[in-house]
């Protein structure tokens, strides 16, 4: 069955480092993979999807790969400050569902 | 622009009662999905409507959860009778067009149910 892992439940980074999530995916081909961010008692925000013919995306400090020989997508956050300190959630698509994972915890420590 | 709306925000009630719960979708959006998100998981669609149509409720546990939208705005889920395990949070969401995932989802704040 398909299987998407986050490959932590959290991650604590330095202040100004970069922070690398990575979500790994099994028994599927996706066409789209999305990264969403969660705060505590809120819904998920959209961040960025990317396309299975695309290597690479970047939206300001945020830049997301999809590997799809590894299927991995690694989620990037350059200059990382405390604010981004939050569950980050991928999501892929399968049979027109969307598919999420169970999320990394970042802690962005000052 | 409003953001999805949800209420109530926390619900409490024993098992085997029942609860339902609304959505206000974000205005022109035509698809509105329901998911269940338990502490620790990612979210799970329940079900997902394109106007006032179900689209998909495969993931829906048609024997005691129930779903609808009138009128292709507001929506309602309800839960009949309640189990310790519907414990989570729902969440409500929409997009403007729907069907394609590429569509950027909104959500809304959630309803965090709790069944003792």
């Amino acid at each position: 069955s398909q299987k998407i892992e986050q490959n932590s439940e959290a991650l604590n980074i330095q202040e100004g480092k970069t922070a690398t999530l990575t979500c790994n995916y099994t028994n599927y081909s996706p066409a789209y993979l999305q990264w969403y961010r969660q705060d505590p008692g809120r819904g998920p925000v959209f961040l960025l999807l990317i396309r299975e013919n695309e290597k690479e995306k970047r939206k300001e400090r945020l830049k997301v790969t999809f590997d799809t020989t590894l299927k991995q997508s690694l989620f990037h956050i350059t200059a990382s400050q405390p604010a981004d300190s939050a569950t980050y959630l991928c999501a892929l698509d399968r049979d027109d569902k969307i598919i999420f994972g169970k999320g990394t915890r970042l802690h962005i420590l000052p | 622009e409003a953001g999805v709306a949800q209420s109530p925000r926390y619900k409490i009630i024993e098992k085997r009662q029942s609860v339902a719960f609304w959505c206000n979708p974000i205005s022109g959006h035509a698809t509105l999905y329901w998911y269940q998100q338990i502490l620790g998981q990612g979210p799970k669609l329940l079900i997902q409507f394109q106007n006032n149509g179900v689209v998909d409720d495969s993931q829906l546990p048609k024997d005691r959860f129930s779903a609808e939208r009138l009128k292709g705005v507001d929506s309602t889920l309800k839960i009949q009778p309640a189990k310790l395990e519907d414990s989570a949070v729902y969440l409500c969401a929409s997009s403007y067009v729907g069907g394609p995932l590429w569509e950027t989802q909104y959500f809304g704040p959630g309803t965090r149910l709790l069944v003792l």
